[in-house]
């Protein structure tokens, strides 16, 4: 099984919708979790941390569940610039800043 | 722009040669990741350096080797190069500012094995 896991799409979606989409994480003991998108041979960046009670960035919205052990990320009024790969990452490693990727969602925002 | 840059953005070599990948890091940062993404997938760890000692490996064999200079700047070497060593590497430095900070990522060097 996989470190993290998530659904690799792709979701199409119409331009003004919402989408949500989440990952799954085998590691109880990770620390701190992240959103990332990545553009098409581009490196990935910071979209969002997320918190465990949840926290909102604009148009994106992260929710942690711990017990379940999964992160999601919805988009609402999605723009046709949101079409990228996002990339559920998870710090689980105690001594430093090692990072465990998922192999990304990816989502086309369409007309 | 993440100040964070890698050399060369592109590099083509032939299977059993050996590449060296380099990094500089963002000003700062004292600690520097190395991963490897092979297309369709997310970034695999490679190993972490922090104040130039090796700080943590991935599941990655011993021909993946890498240096952290005292600026901070790194490398990463492979040796016997193979096919499925063909991938996007991507560097990343983080702040000394402890654990779960963000990691900010080079624009990744381009490596193709034939």
């Amino acid at each position: 099984r996989k470190e993290v896991e998530q659904d690799p799409g792709p979701f199409n979606v119409p331009e003004g919708a919402t989408v949500a989409f989440n990952c799954t994480y085998s590691n109880s003991a990770s620390q701190s979790f992240f959103w990332y998108r990545q553009d098409c041979r581009k490196e990935p960046k910071l979209l969002m941390s997320v918190y465990s009670s949840g926290n909102e960035d604009g148009r994106f919205t992260a929710q942690l569940n711990r017990a379940s052990q999964y992160i999601s990320l919805l988009i609402r009024d999605s723009k046709l610039s949101d079409s990228a790969t996002y990339l559920c990452v998870v710090n689980g490693w105690a001594a430093g800043n090692k990072l465990t990727f998922g192999g990304g969602t990816r989502v086309l925002v369409k007309p | 722009e993440t100040g964070v840059t890698q050399s060369p953005t592109h590099l083509i070599k032939t299977r059993g040669q050996q590449v060296t990948l380099r990094c500089s890091s963002q000003s700062g940062h004292n600690t520097v990741s190395w991963y490897q993404q092979a297309l369709g997938q997310g970034p695999q760890f490679i190993f972490q350096y922090y104040r130039e000692e090796e700080n943590g490996r991935g599941n990655f064999p011993p021909r993946f080797s890498g240096l952290q200079f005292p600026n901070y700047s790194s490398e990463l070497n492979v040796n016997a190069l193979e096919l499925d060593d063909s991938a996007l590497y991507l560097c990343a430095s983080s702040p000394p500012t402890g654990k779960n900070t963000e990691a900010f990522f080079g624009q990744g060097t381009r490596l193709t094995v034939v």
